[in-house]
């Protein structure tokens, strides 16, 4: 059972313009989640993250906006450089603050054109 | 941020050999540590909680007198993968949550082949 799910394996968008991965959860219990950003052959990067008394976080050119009602979030990358070419998995953890185990979407492969 | 480094980065071991893998974080003490497990286009799924001074929690399905994880300090944990498969062939990542935070820190993942 995938209790977190990016549905789109792969986006491509022009440089200069927004980036949206999406990603969906089914556990009502997750109540803090997490944005990471992969490059081949090393470790996730934390981006950003987001609880769920909050609706929306924004850090510099990254927003995360929470829709819990949906079980619904997404990332907004803008505006997108080619350096934010990578694999973006979102995550999420059901037992609030502290040393959490994560639970992670399949990835969403984010291609920036120039 | 915080460093969590992992050795080796990749290794190749013939079926049946054990292979052991260093997690470790560099400039913070983790009481707690985890195991991933990535195979090829697919999610990182924890395999392991790794607990300073007490048994290791596995998920449901990992086998865990398979993967033996020793937490011997609070900057270095180890997973050791025994009788490896070739099935075991993955790239394994430990993370790290710094105190006081639900944000984690990965180490740059291991490579495992086994033929």
């Amino acid at each position: 059972d995938q209790q977190v799910k990016q549905n789109s394996p792969s986006l491509s968008v022009q440089e200069g313009r927004i980036s949206i991965l999406n990603c969906d959860y089914t556990n009502s219990m997750f109540d803090y989640f997490l944005w990471y950003k992969k490059y081949p052959a090393e470790g996730p990067t934390f981006l950003i993250s987001i609880s769920s008394i909050k609706d929306k976080n924004e850090d510099g050119r990254f927003t995360v906006f929470l829709n819990k009602s949906a079980k619904h979030l997404s990332l907004h990358i803008v505006p997108s450089q080619p350096g934010d070419s990578a694999v973006y998995f979102c995550a999420a953890s059901a037992e609030g603050q502290g040393a959490q185990k994560l639970v992670f979407g399949q990835g969403t492969r984010l291609t920036i054109n120039p | 941020g915080a460093v969590v480094s992992q050795h080796p980065s990749w290794v190749i071991c013939k079926s049946g050999t054990s292979v052991k893998i260093e997690c470790r974080s560099l400039d913070f003490q983790a009481t707690t540590m985890f195991w991933y497990r990535q195979f090829p286009k697919q999610s990182l799924m924890l395999m392991a909680t790794s607990n300073e001074g007490s048994k290791a929690t596995y998920e449901q399905g990992v086998e865990k007198d398979k993967f033996l994880i020793n937490h011997a300090s609070l900057t270095l944990s180890t997973l050791t993968v025994t009788s490896a498969h070739p099935e075991d062939s993955s790239f394994y990542i430990c993370s790290a949550p710094t105190s006081g935070t639900s944000e984690q820190y990965f180490g740059p993942g291991t490579r495992l082949t086994v033929t």
